[in-house]
């Protein structure tokens, strides 16, 4: 069974610093690209960023940019988010979860449950 | 910057058919885009519905189906039943791996 468990979540003062992290078991952690995906309190859902299986190309939404870094140990089978210099406006759940490409579809099949950030002073 | 978009709100009887839309501010949603629908309960994380136009996710009833409809993909949604009233998204490749989610649905039935 595919599980995805995010940790790290917590209340941080804004311009401070934390970290995600995602537990992935049930497949193989290295064959898939995976991504993090963001939800504010009472708002849509918000594409934040992707890493490729060997970590080497990443992407993300240009509200993060040069603040948060995604990164994967596919030893450990684990994702990661490093946020910096974070804002009231990154108050989100934090969904981590599993890209897969089938019959030439890319798509997100597997969810976690999330990790709430909230930047408040 | 091109936005996704879909409806804020709709509302759909008790086995009636709703179809719900996801566009572009500019231009057509294609095979391109790779779009695909979730659904979202309030306080749940999101599930996979729909992916390669028309493919369900495992264990997605056949009341949900996927589409292109002119310009846009589409889901739609019939037999509505009660427990389908939640939020409905839509993700699309935007190019140079970039992903963006429409701002999806509200979905009422009644």
């Amino acid at each position: 069974e595919v599980q995805l468990v995010e940790s790290g979540g917590g209340l941080v003062q804004p311009g401070g610093s934390l970290g995600l992290s995602c537990a992935a078991s049930g497949f193989t952690f290295s064959n898939n690209w995976m991504t993090w995906v963001r939800q504010a309190p009472g708002k849509g859902l918000e594409w934040v960023a992707n890493i490729k299986p060997d970590g080497s190309v990443t992407s993300y939404v240009d509200s993060v940019k040069g603040r948060f870094t995604i990164s994967r140990d596919n030893a450990k089978n684990s994702l990661y988010l490093q946020m910096n210099s974070l804002r009231a406006e990154d108050t989100a759940v934090y969904y981590c979860a599993r890209w897969t490409y089938s019959s030439g579809w890319w798509y997100i099949d597997f969810w976690g449950q999330g990790a709430l950030v909230t930047v408040s002073s | 910057q091109t936005v996704v978009t879909q409806e804020p709100s709709f509302s759909v009887s008790p086995g009636g058919t709703v179809t719900l839309t996801c566009g572009l501010s500019s231009g057509s949603v294609s095979t391109n885009h790779y779009p695909s629908w979730y659904q979202q309960t309030p306080g749940q994380a999101p599930r996979t519905l729909i992916y390669n136009t028309n493919t369900r996710s495992s264990g997605v009833p056949d009341r949900f189906s996927g589409s292109f409809l002119g310009n846009k993909a589409a889901l739609t949604i019939t037999g509505a039943q009660a427990d389908d009233e939640c939020d409905y998204y839509c993700v699309l490749r935007m190019g140079s791996g970039i992903w963006v989610f429409g701002g999806g649905t509200k979905l009422t039935v009644l």
